[in-house]
């Protein structure tokens, strides 16, 4: 299994363009989030998903779209990049079947908006 | 509203020391489960340990130990005889157990960058 990836692992924008982060997890889970990471900060969560077709907003969500039109996708868009907006963006998902509850991480997107 | 504190931004040991670091949890909820990853300088998240509110036992993983204390809603975490290996960024995340159609989502703390020094 290949778990959560995310792609791509690195990016560079300019300020104003737009683009969209892939996650897709191959364990069936139906529960699914996006988190930034700000240097010297914890996660925050911005958007999560509970399965296909159900995205609801997190923490800091302001910026950014999500879609869940399959179990196992789950892409973040940025429509206007922002400096703001650099930030290593992690993916994650759990399976909340059997209340196990862990959530697995992706290997994360840097994303640097100059 | 849920909150972690981790009061040590960095922590600096030698090796074969034991370090301790410390998570503060704030809930309502009755049910909630507390959790520790790992982000090593390669940048990936490792998770450690998952430990559900109505689970107070102490627990031991080699090394690793945890130290659930419901009286003073800390869940801390023991390194014995560290390793250089352990030199990471240590992340201690809160999860609130039932809220209805919630999400389930983890609120972390700021994190604690672990040094060992050879």
């Amino acid at each position: 299994n290949a778990g959560v990836t995310q792609t791509p692992k690195f990016r560079i924008l300019k300020i104003g363009q737009s683009m969209t982060l892939q996650c897709t997890q191959d364990m069936n889970h139906n529960y699914m989030y996006w988190y930034r990471q700000d240097p010297g900060m914890g996660l925050k969560l911005i958007y999560y998903s509970v399965g296909a077709g159900i995205t609801d907003k997190g923490e800091v969500p302001n910026g950014y779209n999500v879609s869940r039109s399959t179990t196992e996708d789950f892409p973040l868009r940025l429509e206007l990049a922002a400096p703001s907006q650099t930030s290593v963006y992690f993916c994650a998902s759990s399976d909340i079947a059997g209340a196990l509850y862990e959530q697995y991480f992706g290997p994360g997107t840097r994303l640097t908006v100059t | 509203a849920q909150k972690v504190t981790q009061a040590q931004t960095e922590i600096s040991v030698v090796e074969k020391e034991d370090v301790t670091l410390d998570c503060v949890y704030e809930t309502r909820d009755t049910t909630y489960y507390l959790f520790w990853y790992k982000q090593p300088p390669s940048g990936e998240l490792v998770f450690l340990i998952r430990r559900n509110s109505f689970d107070e036992q102490n627990e031991i993983s080699g090394r690793y130990s945890w130290n659930f204390q419901k009286s003073t809603s800390s869940f801390n975490f023991t390194i014995t005889a560290s390793q250089v290996v352990d030199s990471a960024v240590y992340f201690c995340a809160l999860s609130e157990g039932d809220s209805g159609a919630g999400s389930y989502q983890l609120t972390f703390g700021k994190g604690t960058k672990l040094s060992v020094i050879p």
